[in-house]
């Protein structure tokens, strides 16, 4: 089984703050993502990150792919209340298994205040 | 339609009863996937359909799990002598091929399902 660990699983900040999501696991996956979802809505997929040591930047969202391509780190900056939600990484392709089944974190709930 | 469209959005049954939940995906799309999301987690994978192969079934968490899909295009999910344990959110994906980073899964917004 290919688990993501996914932390923390709560933040609540204020408005203007700096903060960072963490997934890691012990499984290399050929792709990762992340998907901010909000409330009565299905995930809505943020970016992918492919290559190890990548770094994707999504205006005040920075996305980080682990050299050995095992975690991945979402970054940021200057939050503000729209960025109020749940986010979730999901790692792809690990063991040779198909793009779309996809192994999800527990997911980070994040509140920012304004 | 512009999105996956799944219905019901919202479903109540009573501990015992058979329930389906259906998804209609993007036109197009030949590669379907159900998941399973409990309250504020992560989701569970449950199933997936990629053209005319065989489904990967192999996140069912029981014999009272089943889907099919169709036509190559709308799939039904069926819950058997549901439990209290099945309530979750049931989301339905797809993507034009088998996802992947030039295919990438497009959600619905998902069947609450709760089961008294």
């Amino acid at each position: 089984t290919q688990l993501l660990e996914q932390s923390p699983q709560f933040l609540s900040i204020q408005e203007g703050e700096n903060l960072t999501v963490y997934c890691n696991s012990s499984s290399v996956f050929s792709s990762l993502q992340w998907y901010r979802q909000e409330p009565g809505e299905g995930p809505v997929l943020l970016v992918t990150v492919v290559t190890g040591g990548e770094v994707k930047k999504l205006k005040r969202l920075t996305f980080q792919f682990g050299d050995a391509r095992k975690d991945s780190s979402l970054h940021i900056t200057a939050a503000q209340p729209g960025d109020t939600g749940l986010y979730l990484c999901a790692g792809a392709g690990a063991g040779g298994t198909s793009y779309g089944k996809l192994t999800f974190g527990q997911g980070t709930i994040l509140t920012v205040h304004p | 339609g512009a999105g996956v469209s799944q219905s019901p959005s919202n479903k109540v049954t009573e501990k015992g009863k058979d329930v389906e939940l259906r998804c209609d995906p993007i036109s197009g799309h030949t590669a379907l996937y159900w998941y399973r999301q409990s309250l504020g987690q992560g989701l569970e994978f449950l199933i997936y359909f990629q053209g005319n192969s065989a489904p990967d079934k192999s996140g069912l968490p029981s014999d009272r799990f089943s889907a099919e899909r169709t036509g190559g295009s709308v799939s039904t999910l069926t819950i058997q002598r549901t439990q209290q344990e099945d309530s979750a959110v049931y989301l339905c994906a797809s993507s034009p091929r088998d996802g992947g980073i030039r295919s990438p899964l497009h959600f619905g917004n998902g069947t609450r399902l709760t089961v008294t």
